[in-house]
């Protein structure tokens, strides 16, 4: 399948370690926050949301960050395995239910 | 159950042709909605339906691109006198009316020669 995220930043990690990838978004005025994951071939893949009111959401492994004063949002994954392996993109919506626009992505690497 | 699928998976043509890509949602959802994805890129909203109608057609770059979903269920998205820069993967994704969540296709990986 198609190769997604040739030139996109890296994070390298060994199994087991926890990483953090990071965004930053430009639409203050957002309400709803996602991190999609996205393997070579496949489309987005729904991790996590969260929405402008909360600031810290937690699901299995994986927790969203979201710093509403500097316009940043984070996902952390706890022990990171290899089909963690993958592009991870955040999204935001500023009206529910609408377009979604997507930050740049980075693509995650676990190393065994 | 089944999850939103797009065909072709795969589509290459010349310069100058029309090509058709379909969307099939998640039956029962009422919103769908069309991106495109370039090479090392976030996926681009094109356009949004809410049942028949288009809500959202900004994104849509030209009046070479056009999209119908004519009894609310299944979309085609048509291009017309393709151009090679118009090479991507094309995504269509639905969600329930009033939901938030969307669920992505696999895409259609499309290349113009």
């Amino acid at each position: 399948g198609e190769s997604v995220g040739l030139h996109l930043p890296t994070l390298s990690v060994q199994e087991g370690d926890n990483s953090i990838i990071n965004c930053a978004y430009s639409n203050s005025a957002s309400d709803y926050f996602i991190w999609y994951k996205q393997e070579s071939g496949k489309g987005p893949q729904f991790i996590i949301d969260i929405r402008s009111n909360m600031d810290k959401r937690q699901g299995q492994r994986v927790t969203v960050l979201l710093n509403k004063t500097v316009k940043h949002l984070s996902l952390q994954i706890a022990a990171t395995q290899p089909g963690d392996s993958a592009v991870y993109f955040c999204a935001e919506n500023g009206n529910a239910g609408n377009m979604l626009t997507f930050g740049g992505g980075t693509r995650l690497m676990v190393k065994p | 159950g089944a999850g939103v699928s797009q065909t072709p998976s795969n589509k290459v043509t010349e310069k100058g042709k029309y090509v058709e890509l379909r969307c099939d949602p998640i039956s029962g959802h009422t919103a769908l909605y069309w991106y495109r994805q370039s090479l090392g890129q976030g996926p681009e909203f094109l356009i949004y339906f809410q049942g028949t109608g288009a809500a959202d057609d900004s994104g849509l770059p030209n009046d070479r691109f056009f999209a119908v979903r004519p009894e609310g269920s299944v979309s085609t998205l048509k291009i017309q006198r393709t151009e090679r820069g118009d090479s991507a993967v094309y995504l269509c994704a639905s969600s329930k009316q009033g939901g938030t969540e969307q669920f992505f296709g696999p895409g259609t990986r499309l290349t113009v020669l």
